[in-house]
């Protein structure tokens, strides 16, 4: 079985400009989440779609959103990016309840100049 | 919300040594703990998980013990290799609240 696959796997970025990250979860799973990883905040939880609709969000700005299609792929979008923006994205994908394993991919890294 | 604390954030232990990361929650709801393991340009892969009606489980080399009472849960790895050298994260979660995870523990195994 294919795991969760991210796309694309590496983004150059300068501030102002906007990026969409796409995941792909693995097949069957229902839930994808959006976490964002630096160094000083370590894995920070950004949303959860479930169903084509976002069950969870966590506190990151409105520039900060996403989406899920009706084969639970998710894209996620960054507008008007800040040099603080530069990070690794990270998607996991579960069955259907956050309660269920997660299963991560191996993450997009954004860096924003 | 919870809040999940992890200890040590660095860990050295000699090839074959055992290794114990620590973690406390504080949300007595939390009935989900799992552990996952990063290498350099990776995500995290989870290694093993535990729910809050179980004390303990072991997978091989690696186990996982729970205290609901005191709020912390524990991984420890026996017989240490190298390749056991990465950054590991613990987690809790509620119910259908996102995961609140440990800010990692380097551990470097020394052959």
């Amino acid at each position: 079985k294919a795991g969760v696959t991210q796309t694309p796997r590496y983004l150059i970025k300068t501030r102002g400009q906007q990026v969409t990250l796409s995941c792909s979860p693995i097949s069957g799973h229902r839930s994808v989440s959006w976490y964002q990883q630096t160094p000083g905040q370590g894995l920070q939880f950004l949303f959860e779609y479930f169903s084509e609709t976002q069950r969870n969000k966590g506190n990151f700005p409105g520039r900060f959103s996403g989406r899920q299609f009706s084969n639970s792929r998710s894209e996620m979008n960054v507008s008007t990016l800040e040099l603080g923006d530069s990070a690794l994205y990270l998607c996991a994908s579960s069955l259907g309840q956050l309660v269920d394993e997660q299963f991560f991919g191996p993450g997009t890294r954004l860096t924003v100049l | 919300g919870e809040n999940v604390e992890q200890h040590p954030s660095t860990l050295s232990v000699q090839e074959g040594d055992s290794a114990v990361i620590k973690c406390t929650y504080s949300d007595s709801a939390s009935n989900y703990f799992p552990w996952y393991k990063q290498e350099l340009g990776k995500g995290p892969q989870l290694i093993i998980d535990i729910r809050s009606n179980v004390g303990e489980k072991k997978d091989q080399r690696i186990a996982v013990t729970l205290n609901k009472t005191a709020k912390h849960f524990s991984l420890h790895i026996t017989e240490t290799q190298p390749e056991d050298s990465a950054v590991y994260f613990c987690a809790a979660v509620s119910g259908n609240t996102p995961l609140v995870f440990g800010k990692g523990t380097r551990l470097s195994v020394i052959a």
